[in-house]
């Protein structure tokens, strides 16, 4: 079984603040997670993965995600935060053994105040 | 690359109408497509996997017979919300696996807003 845990509902910064958005995830085998963005009205944008190798991964928009093995996260994070970062960020979590369909966390909800 | 549209990107029907959404792979061949459904606020809710040439594969409590899903061709994927009601007003949102490429994303369309009034 695989699941994915977003702590925080919504995740408020001041613009020019580094943000981090927290993601947890369980699987049995080894993860694949995923970072996607969604604007109001909006289909699922992509931001980045981690499939394997090194554990920072950078990706679209100045966004980055550090997987940690040890504590099962796979954190979301910007050193500094734009207004137009505000929107909703889903992690995804798949079991490279398992099936192929991810598993979404309930989304957290950032906004950036300038 | 990998884009996939949605049409229409919203909808107003009258309750008891069919409604169909179309959702395409505009530059890859997507041999599975998932349908999802959003609820204001609310994380996504896989609905059903369709597979090219084959019968979709139903989550737990999603009506089949309400909701129809065709894959005919390794583009296009079409959900049906037949005898729509208003609480299938909701947000869905298709995505695609490309089947030509590493089998780690999924792409997803900008989703369709449907309205039963």
């Amino acid at each position: 079984a695989q699941s994915v845990a977003q702590p925080e509902d919504q995740v408020n910064v001041a613009e020019g603040n580094p943000l981090t958005v927290k993601c947890t995830y369980s699987v049995s085998g080894n993860p694949y997670l995923f970072w996607y963005v969604q604007y109001p009205n909006r289909g699922l944008q992509f931001l980045l993965k981690y499939i394997t190798g090194d554990n920072l991964v950078k990706g679209s928009y100045g966004f980055e995600a550090e997987f940690n093995k040890s504590q099962t996260s796979f954190h979301l994070k910007k050193p500094s935060a734009l207004v137009s970062d505000s929107a909703l960020y889903f992690c995804a979590v798949r079991d490279s053994g398992g099936s192929y369909i991810p598993t979404f966390g309930r989304g957290t909800s950032l906004i950036v105040h300038p | 690359g990998a884009v996939v549209s949605q049409h229409p990107s919203w909808v107003i029907c009258k309750s008891g109408t069919s409604v169909k959404i179309e959702c395409r792979s505009l530059d890859f061949q997507a041999t599975t497509m998932f349908w999802y459904r959003q609820f204001p606020k609310q994380s996504l809710m896989l609905m059903a996997t369709s597979n090219e040439g084959s019968k979709a594969t139903y989550e737990q409590g999603v009506e089949k017979d309400k909701f129809l899903i065709n894959h005919a061709s390794l583009t296009l994927s079409t959900l049906t919300v037949t005898s729509a009601h208003p609480e299938d007003s909701s947000f869905y949102i298709c995505s695609a696996r490309d089947s030509g490429r590493e089998p780690y994303e999924q792409y997803f369309g900008p989703g369709t807003r449907l309205t039963v009034t």
